[in-house]
Order: C-alpha cells, then structure tokens, then sequence
C-alpha cells in the first residue's frame, strides 16, 4: 500500500535558523510529489511539485529536494510568517488520488 | 483568475440528517477531488470526479457521494451523518491532462462540517 510517513511531527524554531523536513514515500511508480503549506481553518495551498530523483525547485526561503526514497522541504533564515503545517503527498494508484503525510507542524518564534 | 470556492464554509447538522456541499474548480480545469479532513486521519481522499463520471473512489461507505455537472462544479453529499462525519471537507481541482505524471491539484478553503 502506498505510504508516506513526514517527519518531525513539530518542529519550533528560532527566527532565522534554518532546518529541513523530511517526508519518505514508498509507491510504485513515482509519478510525482507535492508540498503543501496549510495554515489554520484552511485548505492546502500549493507549493512545489517534483518529478524525479535529483530535481529542486525553490520558493523565497523554501527549497524542494527530491531523491528515489525521500523529499526534503528545507527553510532557509525563516520568519514567523512560515509558521503552518507542511505536507507532502504522492499519487496513488497512477491517478489522481493523493496520499497525504500527516504533516510537520512548523513554528517559528521571533 | 479565480481560485476553487467551496460552499458553504461551515454547516452544522445532527446526526441522521443529510448535507450536500458545493464546489467550483478553477476556470478550465476538468478534474474535481474531494478529500475529508481530520485530526486523528489527516487528509483522506474520497473520490474524483472528470467528464461528469467518477473515476477513482476512496475507502469511504456508500453514504458519501458525488457528482459532477457539465460545467466541471461538483457537489458531494452525505447521507445518514454520524458523530465521526465531523470534518473538514477539501475539494481540489486540477486539469487532469494525459500523460505519466499527476497534474498539481488546487484546494478551496474547505467546508467545516460539525455533526451534534
């Protein structure tokens, strides 16, 4: 059965102190895998999409990296504003069925 | 251009009662998903919805249903609420394009559901 398992569940830090999330998958047949940044009371709001082992993408203070078994979200200097829930998702069944993580509840203090 | 809206965004209902919610994809997409959301599952697809036909389905009873008009808006409803039916319920949308690979799905607000 496809999985994915994110990690940490929480994660609090320090204005500008950067850290990564991770989220590790196993499907058959990776055709693609998503980030998500949700804030409270509301829905999923887009992030990255990535397709194969080796691609980045990038985004002002996150960056997407991908490998055959994991992604990771890494936060670069953040700022209280990336306080959300990040989750990651893959297709299941070759469709349009996602496969959500449980999240990492990111915070971030000033 | 205008996001996924989903109505209404908060409903209240007893259980037994019925509820239909509403959803309008992103102008040209095709494809409308529907997920439920909690604190103990996370999020949990329900089912898909491309051409007016369900193409793929959840592991979700038979009280949960949908369908698709010919203008890609969507409704789902729910019959015979339970306690357990509380949630918070996403509809997605994407183009739903051929291909090896999985067109990025857009999420409205969400629909919060409480059963009393």
């Amino acid at each position: 059965e496809d999985q994915v398992t994110q990690s940490p569940e929480a994660l609090r830090l320090q204005e500008g102190e950067s850290s990564s999330l991770n989220c590790s998958y196993t499907v058959s047949g990776l055709r693609g895998l998503f980030w998500y940044r949700q804030d409270p009371g509301k829905g999923p709001e887009f992030l990255f999409t990535l397709y194969s082992a080796g691609e980045e993408k990038e985004k002002e203070r996150l960056k997407a990296t991908l490998t055959k078994k994991e992604s990771f979200l890494h936060i670069t200097a953040p700022k209280p504003e990336d306080s959300a829930t990040y989750l990651c998702a893959v297709p299941s069944q070759g469709a349009q069925k996602l496969v959500f993580g449980q999240g990492t509840r990111l915070t971030i203090n000033p | 251009k205008a996001g996924v809206t989903q109505t209404p965004r908060y409903l209240i209902k007893t259980r037994g009662q019925q509820v239909t919610l509403s959803c309008s994809p992103i102008s040209g997409h095709r494809s409308v998903s529907w997920y439920q959301q909690t604190p103990g599952q996370g999020l949990q697809f329900l089912f898909e919805y491309f051409s007016e036909t369900q193409r793929n389905k959840g592991n979700f009873p038979g009280r949960f249903s949908g369908r698709q008009f010919s203008n890609s808006r969507s409704e789902m409803n729910v019959s015979t609420l339970e306690l357990g039916d509380s949630a918070l319920y996403l509809c997605a949308s994407s183009w739903r394009t051929s291909g090896t690979s999985t067109d990025t799905q857009y999420f409205g607000p969400g629909t919060r559901l409480t059963v009393l």
